[in-house]
């Protein structure tokens, strides 16, 4: 079966801009988190999405957003973009059921701001 | 709050050694706990988890709760074990929310 797409692969911005990446899940998985890995923080939670809502979310700035979509598909916002959202942005997808929680990871996007 | 540590960045072995990867974790209730791996220019993947109790790969892991650590082990380390190892934790009402560790690279020498 396919596994978590993600797109952009890689994106170059502006600190002041925004952008939106995406992430596809894998068929029949319902929840979908984010995670940003940097070299000096490592992975850090961002979000969680479950049949549309958002049901955890990490310690991050409101400028950092999320959605998911009917079909399960997410994406991820960040708005006003600085130097330090600068990297690899992780999706995982799973069942998001009781006793089946195994993370399936995307290849990620690198977020390079400049 | 929940958190992982992973004491060591680096570990070094030849080929052969047995290996032991250190996780420890903080977090009063029952976690669910798992070993991530990534491998060079592949994505993360999982490699086990405790509740499985199964040996992948020939590496296992068992979770001592008095300790409250996870350490990984293999008997006997392989060049294509060479890796970035990430510890992770699962708290009851935390959904789906993994806390990572910071991750531990194994570099296996012939």
């Amino acid at each position: 079966k396919a596994g978590v797409t993600q797109t952009p692969r890689y994106l170059i911005k502006t600190r002041g801009q925004q952008v939106t990446l995406s992430c596809s899940p894998i068929s029949g998985h319902r929840s979908v988190s984010w995670y940003q890995q940097t070299p000096g923080q490592g992975l850090q939670f961002l979000f969680e999405y479950f049949s549309e809502t958002q049901r955890n979310k990490g310690n991050f700035p409101g400028r950092f957003s999320g959605r998911q979509f009917s079909n399960s598909r997410s994406e991820m916002n960040v708005s006003t973009l600085e130097l330090g959202d600068s990297a690899l942005y992780l999706c995982a997808s799973s069942l998001g059921v009781a006793g089946n929680t195994e993370a399936f990871f995307g290849q990620g996007t690198r977020l390079t701001v400049v | 709050a929940q958190r992982v540590t992973q004491p060591e960045k680096l570990l070094s072995v030849f080929k052969g050694a047995p290996v032991e990867l250190k996780c420890n974790y903080s977090y009063s209730g029952s976690p669910e706990l798992f070993w991530y791996v990534q491998y060079s220019r592949q994505r993360l993947q999982l490699l086990l988890r405790h509740i499985s109790r199964e040996s992948i790969k020939g590496f296992t892991a068992d979770l001592n709760k008095g300790e409250t650590s996870f350490h990984l082990k293999k008997p006997f380390a392989q060049e294509e074990d060479s890796a970035m190892y990430y510890c992770a934790l699962r708290f009851s009402g935390g959904y789906n929310k993994l806390i990572f560790g910071a991750g531990t690279r194994l570099a296996v020498h012939p």
